[in-house]
């Protein structure tokens, strides 16, 4: 079955850093998203991105991020300086029209 | 606001055995309830979608039941096995855009053998 692919795995950022999470999203997919899941929490959703623009996005996803489709098959986000409490696991999810929310592993992000 | 609550919290059953979830939701509009599987430090994976219309749907054995009129749903496990230790999170859309998933706060299953 196709993957939507998460790097790193795990990422661990020093307070005020500049992180960039990586995903390549299934490639006949229109939709993408990125959610995160603070530890012992429920999954929160950030923004979603369709057509080369973003098309919704949360409170939490605040100035302090970004997201860009560099090259038609990454799919990034970027907090610019990192807060202790950006510490959570990113999830990127994508889909096709109309079909099932496919996810990938995930990216841990630690902030110190 | 819309919520999305699970029970039980968490879960011990012995291999072999079944097992039933629960979801309560109180997303309106509706539009699909989701099932997902998630094993610790990993993403979410579909187990079933459904709609309004749907009552019943089974991926395995795993079954889901949804009743629209009273906004309850179910996912039964049937013959666990120790693979089954996961989280189980219901997910509720208004549409079928994924950023309007109101989330569930999971069910922890631990299988003992």
């Amino acid at each position: 079955e196709p993957e939507v692919t998460q790097t790193p795995s795990h990422q661990v950022t020093q307070m005020g850093q500049e992180v960039i999470l990586r995903c390549v999203p299934i490639s006949n997919h229109l939709y993408f998203y990125w959610y995160r899941q603070i530890l012992g929490q429920k999954v929160e959703f950030l923004v979603s991105f369709y057509n080369n623009e973003i098309s919704e996005k949360s409170e939490i996803f605040d100035d302090q991020f970004s997201v860009e489709r560099p090259d038609g098959s990454n799919f990034t986000l970027k907090i610019r300086s990192t807060k202790l409490e950006d510490s959570a696991m990113y999830f990127c999810a994508s889909r096709r029209d109309n079909e099932k929310l496919f996810f990938g592993s995930g990216t841990q992000l630690s902030v110190l | 606001k819309n919520q999305v609550e699970q029970s039980p919290q968490s879960l011990i059953i012995l291999e072999g055995k079944n097992c039933t979830l629960q979801c309560n939701y109180t997303v309106s509009p509706f539009s699909n309830l989701r099932w997902y599987k998630q094993d610790t430090g990993r993403g979410p994976v579909s187990l079933t979608i459904m709609t309004f219309s749907e009552n019943t749907k089974s991926n395995g054995r795993y079954t889901a039941t949804l009743d629209a009129d009273t906004k309850q749903s179910s996912l039964h496990i049937t013959a666990s096995q120790l693979s089954d230790s996961a989280s189980y999170i219901c997910v509720v859309s208004p549409n079928n855009a994924g950023n309007m998933l109101t989330f569930g706060g999971g069910t922890r299953l631990m299988v003992k053998p």
